[in-house]
């Protein structure tokens, strides 16, 4: 596709609800990114992937997040047990490579009650 | 304290004035650094990329970038109303065993008509 795709777009889960959120990259794109963003903050980064490999996972908040990219394209971001304070936006990212610039998706919106 | 650190603002210019906005970051192995433009309920947009010490012009854009003193600019030309958005500097350091993408808090610009 001609962009980064997530899906869904918006997702409303009760406490305590398992959430699997998805990220389609531009294709080619060996670097992939997750990012929470709360409300009126920067984007904190929560892991990186290069193609299947996750490299960095120290953003994850606790050990109920859980990402993966098993054939080194989608990814999907899964969150167990929601509470509350993972309402945030989850936004994905793609670059070509280590060095090149990173192109983020619209971003699933992600609330908790 | 901060790996990215933004004025968070508002920062009001009047239209035609420039925009002047400041990013600093601590890790000094940082090695490519990222302004983005952030709708309200949009996800961040990248308008300029910059690598290496100086100032690199785009449009109404200019980046610039002093490694020795850690800090990364961006200035607008001529505002526009629709330049009103929450802009993001972003620093990237790569790592043997990894790739980090940190972006500071963002800073706040309306442009007034």
């Amino acid at each position: 596709g001609a962009g980064v795709s997530q899906s869904p777009r918006y997702k409303v889960a009760k406490r305590g609800q398992d959430v699997a959120l998805r990220c389609d990259p531009i294709s080619g794109h060996v670097s992939l990114f997750w990012y929470q963003q709360a409300l009126g903050q920067g984007p904190e980064f929560l892991t990186y992937f290069q193609n299947e490999a996750q490299l960095d996972k120290s953003g994850l908040p606790s050990d109920r997040f859980f990402a993966e990219r098993p054939e080194g394209s989608v990814s999907t971001l899964k969150i167990q047990r929601t509470q509350q304070e993972d309402s945030a936006v989850y936004l994905c990212a793609s670059s070509l490579d280590r060095n090149t610039e990173a192109f983020f998706g619209q971003g699933t919106r992600l609330t908790v009650v | 304290q901060k790996e990215v650190e933004q004025n968070s603002g508002p920062l009001s210019v009047p239209e035609g004035a420039i925009a002047s906005l400041n990013c600093t970051y601590s890790d000094r192995g940082s090695q490519s650094f990222f302004w983005y433009r952030q709708y309200s309920g949009k996800s961040p947009e990248l308008i300029m990329s910059i690598y290496s010490n100086g100032d690199k012009e785009d449009g109404r854009f200019t980046a610039q970038l002093n490694k020795a003193s850690q800090y990364v600019s961006l200035l607008i030309r001529d505002s526009q109303p629709s330049d009103s958005a929450t802009y993001l500097c972003a620093v990237k350091e790569v790592k043997a065993a990894g790739n980090k993408l940190t972006f500071g808090g963002g800073t706040r610009v309306l442009v007034k008509p």
